[in-house]
């Protein structure tokens, strides 16, 4: 099964937060990443936390990390029309040679 | 831009055939990733090169190859390929190697097409 776990689909109102969320399963992770996508381009980095973090603010964005948990989300403040994506989370671990897991994405879908 | 140049964008070819994926890092990066997406699989690691060496293979199928260039070039072959192999190819590329955050930049896909 996979490593990193998202739910499929949002769908926000514009102006509304969007929050989406990740579960991952391997304790060891180091890093956690959110990168988006927009269609037809490749993926995007948007921001990371490290591990030891609990949450990391970077204007619009929020992530939230539940190290107990396994819980990772990112919470975009204000959703614009421009926002819709896909949202794809991804660990990395120092002892697997810090290649990077993806999660499946959840495609964010902002109605006006 | 993203500065990770992929080359074709697009390619459409038959069963059975051989395809070559070509990637051109961004400016310092010594390493280059190879990822397929596909509908049904996700954003699949295939394999990782640092400075010339592989460095981690993913799912890769033994009917793929890659190698990258001491100008840090990277190639994917894709041989003998199937229906299933349709999918976007992306090459990402970052500076570190083992620690610290891993920070990926991906250039903006090849999509294949296998009639």
């Amino acid at each position: 099964g996979e490593d990193v776990e998202q739910s499929l689909f949002l769908s926000v109102r514009e102006g509304d937060s969007s929050v989406i969320n990740c579960t991952y399963t391997d304790s060891s992770s180091t890093y956690l990443y959110w990168y988006k996508q927009e269609p037809g381009a490749g993926l995007q980095l948007l921001t990371y936390i490290f591990s030891n973090m609990d949450m990391k603010q970077d204007q619009r964005l929020t992530v939230l990390l539940n190290k107990k948990d396994k819980h990772l989300s990112l919470r975009i403040a204000d959703t614009q029309t421009g926002d819709s994506a896909i949202y794809f989370c991804a660990e990395s671990m120092n002892n697997a040679g810090n290649m990077l897991t993806f999660g499946g994405g959840t495609r964010l879908m902002v109605k006006p | 831009d993203s500065g990770v140049t992929q080359t074709p964008k697009h390619l459409i070819t038959a069963t059975g055939q051989r395809v070559t994926l070509r990637c051109s890092p961004r400016s310092g990066d010594l390493s280059v990733y190879w990822y397929q997406q596909s509908l049904d699989q996700g954003l699949q690691f295939l394999i990782q090169y640092y400075n010339g060496e592989e460095r981690a293979k993913g799912n890769i199928l033994e009917r793929f190859s890659a190698q990258q260039f001491p100008d840090l070039h990277s190639e994917l072959n894709l041989s003998s390929l199937e229906l299933g192999d349709s999918a976007l190819y992306f090459c990402a590329s970052s500076v570190t190697g083992v620690a610290g955050a891993n920070v990926l930049t991906f250039g903006a896909g090849s999509r294949l097409t296998v009639l």
